[in-house]
């Protein structure tokens, strides 16, 4: 079955840097890869997603960038404000399937 | 919409009592999933079902554990004796499905402690 690590498990940054979380999945039929945001208290929240036709994508302030080849995917986050403060994780779906693996997490914490 | 609604939001049992959490997916969506989340071991899978039928239980961790989608608009998850090991974040989630994987809309979980 699928394998997601996710790097780093905590992350620490002053407001107005740039963060990068990245994950690495170990099924090459693999062909969708979202990634969640969990505030505290609350469930997972899509806040961007890829397929595997596509190499980047950029939704304002975050983007995801995508190697099938080396298999890793990543998400960044520019200007970062505190209320990007959360717990992000990454996923990918195999081929066909419904289900997806999930990353164990990586705690973000913005320091104003 | 109001989103994915799971209930009891908190439960607190002891060690053998049964516990029962609940689920209603959003409106539409024919797949919907159980996860428990822990420190220790993240977001699991426990059941998916599709079309109100559970296609992959196995992560559903041993007998204990049961769940049922009677139609389209509630889910169970019953645990039976519960075990402090049990405790856990229980989340329910849905999804349209129909066109390959797509995005999953989670419940705001039900937290459960079991003394």
């Amino acid at each position: 079955g699928e394998n997601v690590e996710q790097h780093p498990s905590t992350l620490s940054v002053q407001e107005g840097d740039s963060a990068v979380i990245k994950c690495t999945y170990s099924d090459s039929a693999s062909n969708y890869f979202p990634w969640y945001k969990q505030e505290l208290g609350k469930g997972p929240q899509l806040i961007i997603d890829i397929r595997s036709n596509v190499g980047e994508k950029k939704d304002q302030r975050i983007a995801v960038t995508l190697n099938k080849t080396a298999k890793h995917f990543s998400l960044h986050i520019t200007e970062t404000q505190p209320e990007d403060s959360a717990v992000y994780f990454c996923a990918a779906n195999s081929g066909g399937s419904y289900i997806p693996t999930f990353g164990r997490g990586t705690s973000l914490i913005v320091h104003p | 919409d109001a989103g994915v609604i799971q209930s009891p939001r908190h439960e607190v049992t002891e060690m053998g009592q049964e516990v029962t959490l609940r689920c209603k997916p959003i409106s539409g969506h024919n797949s919907l999933f159980w996860y428990r989340q822990t420190m220790m071991r993240g977001l699991e899978l426990l059941i998916y079902f599709n079309n109100n039928v559970p296609i992959d239980d196995s992560g559903m961790p041993e007998d204990r554990f049961s769940a049922k989608m009677p139609n389209a608009s509630f889910s169970t998850l019953k645990i039976q004796p519960s075990e402090p090991r049990d405790s856990a974040v229980y989340f329910c989630a849905s999804s349209l499905g129909g066109r390959g994987a797509g995005e999953l809309f989670f419940g705001e979980g039900s937290r459960l402690t079991v003394l």
